[in-house]
């Protein structure tokens, strides 16, 4: 089977530096996902890692480790619009448009 | 600006009906998909399709069918609605040649069904 694993719901303050970990077992990898969803909103893409290391986009980083199945998305200088839910998704070997997501991460930022 | 548009935001059906849930991209995407969104069990896979009338089951298939005439219009049918039904269903879309929207999944709103 596949496993996707990530913090249910984490808290930050405003202007802080937060890290959502993801964990996975599946049975191959093509790619790992990032997705970004605001409460009764579509989850909108927020990066991609194929390769082993960091991929910077703004504010935003994504690692990847697929040695140890694991990814972080780190988000800096926090604002309150990034309170949202953070969904990590694996995408499988022989099919492209076989994506297995976790649960999502809830993101809180504070004042 | 890629978009994907679902039919309904909120639809309420009773047990037994028959539900048509329609997707539409306007990216000209080869690829689409239907998920369904559960607290606590994420995004999980009913059916995608690769190209017009092709389709192939995700993890989730049972109780429901999906049809593509056209190449933007992705359709989900629920034969028979059952309450474990009730749920967000989220409609997809992605490239399949390289570039920027191979990689990326678009997806619609979301249609929230509730069976009663």
């Amino acid at each position: 089977g596949q496993n996707i694993d990530q913090p249910t719901e984490m808290t930050a303050t405003e202007g802080a530096i937060v890290q959502i970990n993801c964990t996975y077992q599946t049975s191959g990898f093509n790619g790992l996902f990032w997705y970004q969803q605001h409460a009764g909103e579509a989850p909108t893409f927020l990066s991609y890692n194929v390769l082993d290391g960091l991929e910077e986009k703004g504010r935003f980083s994504s690692f990847l480790s697929r040695s140890k199945g694991y990814s972080y998305l780190l988000l800096k200088e926090l604002q309150m619009k990034d309170s949202a839910s953070y969904l990590c998704a694996v995408r499988g070997t022989y099919n492209f448009n076989k994506f297995y997501f976790g649960s999502g991460t809830k993101l809180n930022v504070k004042p | 600006d890629v978009k994907v548009t679902q039919s309904s935001r909120y639809l309420v059906k009773r047990t037994g009906e028959k539900v048509f849930l329609e997707c539409v991209q306007d990216m000209d995407h080869e690829n689409m998909f239907w998920y369904r969104q559960d607290p606590g069990l994420g995004l999980r896979l009913i059916y995608f399709s690769y190209d017009v009338k092709m389709k192939e089951k995700g993890d989730i298939p049972e109780g429901y069918s999906v049809s593509r005439e056209k190449k933007e219009r992705f359709s989900l049918i629920l034969e028979s609605a059952s309450t474990n039904q009730t749920s967000m269903y989220l409609c997809a879309s992605r490239g399949g040649k390289a570039g920027k929207a191979y990689n990326e999944q678009f997806f619609g709103p979301g249609t929230r069904l509730t069976v009663l």
